[in-house]
């Protein structure tokens, strides 16, 4: 238990489908990030938020949009994925400035 | 952007051995963190090492970190099975990047 719970942990869409990840934090923490980790590639870092204002874009396609209504809560809403958008995604928060992050198990998304 | 690149990319080792990977990265530093990645799992963060600290223990594990060649490096004594998994160096404050991972196998 890392105090960060995704859902769903598994999804499937079309590249027509429209569906939105969720996570949340039982840590106090104010920063909240989302990763994608596809095989053989470095975690990419998507999106950060701060006090839930958006402080990172990692020069995401727009088919992905966060959303952060609160410190405890982070959803990535999805939209005309492409089969290339299959990965895991992972979020995360921290304390912000550095300080260690703690993950969720991620969503495996696959695209069909 | 900064960002660590482990060594070796994958490890295999017997129970009882011990584990060496290593970090580079390429700009100054805060701090340097590892983490460890179990399959289908988030990751864990390990130990944090800050730019003014050499050396770092944590039970079985000592970092260590070269400021002036950028490099740092992962020692797990006398692994473990349950040591196999991927491990991670990362830098950066909000905009944290991580290395692709070097691939721990510890056969028992």
């Amino acid at each position: 238990e890392t105090g960060v719970t995704q859902t769903p942990r598994h999804l499937v869409m079309g590249m027509t489908n429209k569906k939105s990840l969720k996570c949340e934090q039982h840590l106090g923490h104010n920063a909240m990030y989302w990763y994608k980790q596809s095989a053989k590639k470095p975690l990419e870092l998507m999106f950060v938020y701060n006090f839930k204002e958006q402080t990172e874009n990692n020069s995401v396609p727009s088919r992905f949009s966060p959303e952060c209504p609160n410190s405890s809560h982070l959803f990535l809403h999805l939209h005309t994925l492409q089969p290339e958008d299959s990965a895991l995604y992972l979020c995360a928060s921290s304390q912000g400035g550095g300080e260690p992050q703690h993950f969720g198990d991620g969503t495996r998304l696959s695209i069909l | 952007s900064q960002q660590g690149e482990e060594d070796p990319q994958a490890l295999s080792i017997q129970e009882g051995e011990n584990a060496t990977m290593n970090c580079s990265y390429k700009t100054s530093i805060n701090n340097l963190q590892w983490y460890r990645q179990n399959s289908g799992r988030g990751l864990v963060h390990l130990i944090l090492i800050r730019s003014n600290e050499r050396e770092k223990h944590s039970g079985r594990l000592r970092v260590t970190l070269d400021t002036s060649k950028k490099s740092s490096s992962l020692l797990i004594t006398a692994s473990r099975a349950a040591d196999t998994a991927s491990y991670f160096c990362a830098t950066g404050l909000n905009d944290m990047r991580f290395g692709a991972g070097t691939r721990l196998t510890v056969k028992p």
